[in-house]
């Protein structure tokens, strides 16, 4: 299984760039990329996800490495409302999300 | 649309009974799913369905029983509650595409536990 590394907590200021790193380096040629949320005990949120290019939505960009052995989510104003654990994943099989213990992003004022 | 429902919101439970945690989600989706958060940790798929008839087991089984008798409902039940069954309970479904790009979307969770 490719299995995702994720610092454990991480600080922002509001209104700055959020930038989540996860690695990845197991990961298989068709695995998907995937990045969750959740927020203060919430069910979790998609937010983004990608297989080789970089890719952007209305709630974040994705940016992966050409290797692929590793990801950044960034979070291009980060605002209070963006503290929350966030899940990097790796698709292993199917629909079957595996989730590991995440990033804690604190957005501070 | 109401997306993906779960009742009760927060239930307790003796040693020993049994219970069943709704789930319902009215989206149309093929693919549904429990799993559990216990404190500080991520979700741990306990059984999922890919249609109606069709369930198979995740990675925390035990202890649990699930049906899909339709589209829309994936009920889990609790056989025999044990304490080190308290957790949080979420219900997700998505659609079942091939290509597996397809998103999931959770339910707001049932909070159990277990005395």
């Amino acid at each position: 299984d490719a299995k995702t590394t994720q610092p454990p907590s991480m600080d922002c200021a509001e209104g700055r760039a959020a930038n989540l790193p996860c690695n990845h380096s197991t990961i298989s040629g068709n695995e998907y990329v995937y990045w969750y949320r959740q927020i203060h005990s919430q069910g979790p949120q998609y937010i983004i996800h990608g297989l080789k290019n970089n890719e952007t939505n209305e709630m974040a960009s994705l940016i992966i490495t050409e290797d692929r052995k590793s990801s950044t989510l960034i979070l291009p104003h980060a605002t209070l409302r963006d503290t929350a654990v966030y899940y990097c994943i790796v698709r292993v099989y199917g629909n079957k999300l595996v989730f590991g213990a995440g990033t804690i992003l604190r957005v501070k004022s | 649309n109401a997306g993906v429902t779960q009742t009760p919101k927060f239930q307790v439970l003796k040693t020993g009974q049994s219970m069943t945690l709704q789930c319902a989600q009215d989206m149309n989706h093929e693919y549904m799913s429990w799993y559990r958060q216990d404190p500080g940790m991520g979700l741990r798929l306990i059984h999922y369905s890919v249609g109606a008839g069709i369930t198979d087991q995740g990675e925390v089984p035990n202890g649990y029983n699930v049906s899909r008798s339709t589209t829309e409902d994936f009920p889990l039940r609790l056989l025999s509650a044990a304490p080190s069954q308290t957790s949080v309970y979420f219900c997700a479904s998505s659609y079942n595409l091939a290509d597996g790009t397809d998103t999931q979307y959770f339910g707001p969770g049932t909070r159990l536990t277990v005395l």
